[in-house]
């Protein structure tokens, strides 16, 4: 089974700090994605990466930043949180092995981290 | 107008009803389509996957497509207490490469 683990369930954290929130895969996925989950407005995709050392904005990047240095690790960096990053933060990881369909389907998702900035 | 609306719920029904779930979209280059299962505190899953207008039948689930009328639903059949979670669409423009979820609806089968 397809494993994607998030470091921290929940995390509370100060308006202006900087939160690092770490996501690691183990079956040798080559694209990684950052997702925040929020009521009403659904999952929404922060940042991709398709290989190592690449990365990708997507659809709400401001206020974000990432790091793949490793291929089964991807970080999300909130360089200074403010309380409208309080969400639930998804990390997902998908194949690109032929016949897995394009790297956005068949997604494998973390169990998620709740995230609080007071 | 959201490219993908869903309603967000609650549903409840009793156990070994049939489920009817839907989404409605705006997007009409969106070409593959998927249903996502999240349980409380959990990631989401997928759970069905289909390409194109027509059915797809995985055991009690069937999903369906109707690009004429940019609708898609998701059937489950003699429903369990263990099918309640949020049910997530999702839909992909191939040529953007990039998934847009639908909001999700929120399930519960009441035994």
């Amino acid at each position: 089974d397809v494993k994607v683990t998030q470091s921290s369930r929940y995390l509370v954290k100060r308006t202006g700090e900087k939160v690092f929130l770490e996501c690691v895969q183990d079956m040798d996925h080559e694209n990684m994605f950052w997702y925040r989950q929020d009521p009403g407005l659904g999952l929404r995709l922060i940042y991709f990466s398709y290989d190592v050392k690449m990365k990708e904005k997507g659809d709400i990047p401001e206020g974000y930043s990432v790091s793949r240095e490793k291929k089964e690790r991807f970080s999300l960096i909130l360089e200074s949180a403010s309380t409208n990053q309080t969400s639930m933060y998804l990390c997902a990881s998908s194949s690109s092995e032929p016949g897995q369909g394009a790297p956005n389907e068949k997604l494998f998702f973390g169990s998620g981290t709740q995230l609080s900035v007071l | 107008q959201k490219e993908v609306e869903q309603d967000p719920g609650p549903l409840s029904v009793p156990e070994g009803a049939i489920v009817s779930l839907n989404c409605t979209y705006s997007n009409s280059a969106f070409q593959y389509f998927m249903w996502y299962r999240q349980y409380s505190r959990k990631g989401p899953e997928l759970l069905m996957y289909t390409y194109s207008s027509g059915n797809k039948e995985d055991g009690r689930f069937t999903a369906q497509v109707d690009k004429s009328s940019k609708y898609i639903s998701l059937f489950i059949r003699d429903s369990q207490p263990s099918d309640s979670a949020t049910y997530l669409c999702a839909m992909e423009d191939f040529g953007n490469e990039k998934l847009t979820f639908g909001t999700g609806t929120r399930l519960t089968i009441i035994p």
